[in-house]
């Protein structure tokens, strides 16, 4: 079976750091780019960072840019979320989801985890 | 704001169609595929369209997409009450080089 399992959500205080994880299994983990998206409590979704399937290729959201960083270890078939100086606008639950090809900009998200939740509050 | 534009909520009756409209720009939609997911309520969202038109398997041919320059179309028919959901459009923006999503579409089965 096709799984995305997120892990390492919780509450942080603003200015702190998180990584998130997402441990893929069913699939051949790097033959596939990846993304993470986000949802704020009651807000739609709101897409964050994709990496391409080698990990060659690496895209940002203006909003996080220079604050996140995505990354994928593929010989441990996981997706990685380094969230650094975070604030309360960062608040939502995380997404973990797999493009259909191995590039970000085909096929859409075929794959989705069930997601984490990250809250920035003091 | 959202890059893509969707209007907020759609209903309809059981059995009649509905289409739910995303309007983008030559930077995205224009130039990018455009794909359509399903959240239903507290759950994550699910692929429904790909590449502007392609089903993925086990999606019924009730919904189908469209693309015609910077809009792109979902259309549901045969509504059911389990298709309450939120509904959104998403695709490649080549001048920010992102994704981007609409902000989404409530549909009502009523």
């Amino acid at each position: 079976e096709v799984q995305l399992l997120e892990s390492g959500g919780g509450l942080v205080q603003p200015g702190g750091s998180l990584r998130l994880s997402c441990a893929a299994s069913g699939f051949t983990f790097s033959s596939y780019a990846m993304s993470w998206v986000r949802q704020a409590p009651g807000k739609g979704l709101e897409w964050v960072s994709a990496i391409s399937a080698s990990g060659g290729s690496i895209y940002y959201a203006d909003s996080v840019k220079g604050r996140f960083t995505i990354s994928r270890d593929n010989s441990k078939n996981t997706l990685y979320l380094q969230m650094n100086s975070l604030s309360p606008e960062d608040t939502a639950v995380y997404y973990c989801a797999k493009y259909g090809g191995s590039s970000p900009h085909y096929y859409g998200m075929d794959v989705w985890g069930q997601g984490t939740t990250v809250t920035v509050s003091s | 704001q959202s890059v893509l534009t969707q209007p907020p909520s759609v209903s309809a009756a059981p059995g009649q169609k509905v289409i739910i409209s995303c309007s983008g720009s030559s930077s995205n939609i224009d130039n990018n595929y455009v794909s359509w997911y399903q959240q239903l309520p507290g759950t994550a969202p699910k692929l429904l369209i790909y590449d502007n038109n392609k089903r993925p398997s086990g999606i019924p041919d009730r919904f189908s997409g469209s693309k015609s320059g910077t809009s792109a179309t979902l259309g549901i028919t045969g509504l059911q009450t389990g298709d309450e959901a939120d509904y959104y459009c998403g695709t490649w923006d080549s001048s920010l080089s992102a994704g981007v999503f609409g902000g989404g579409t409530n549909l009502t089965v009523l």
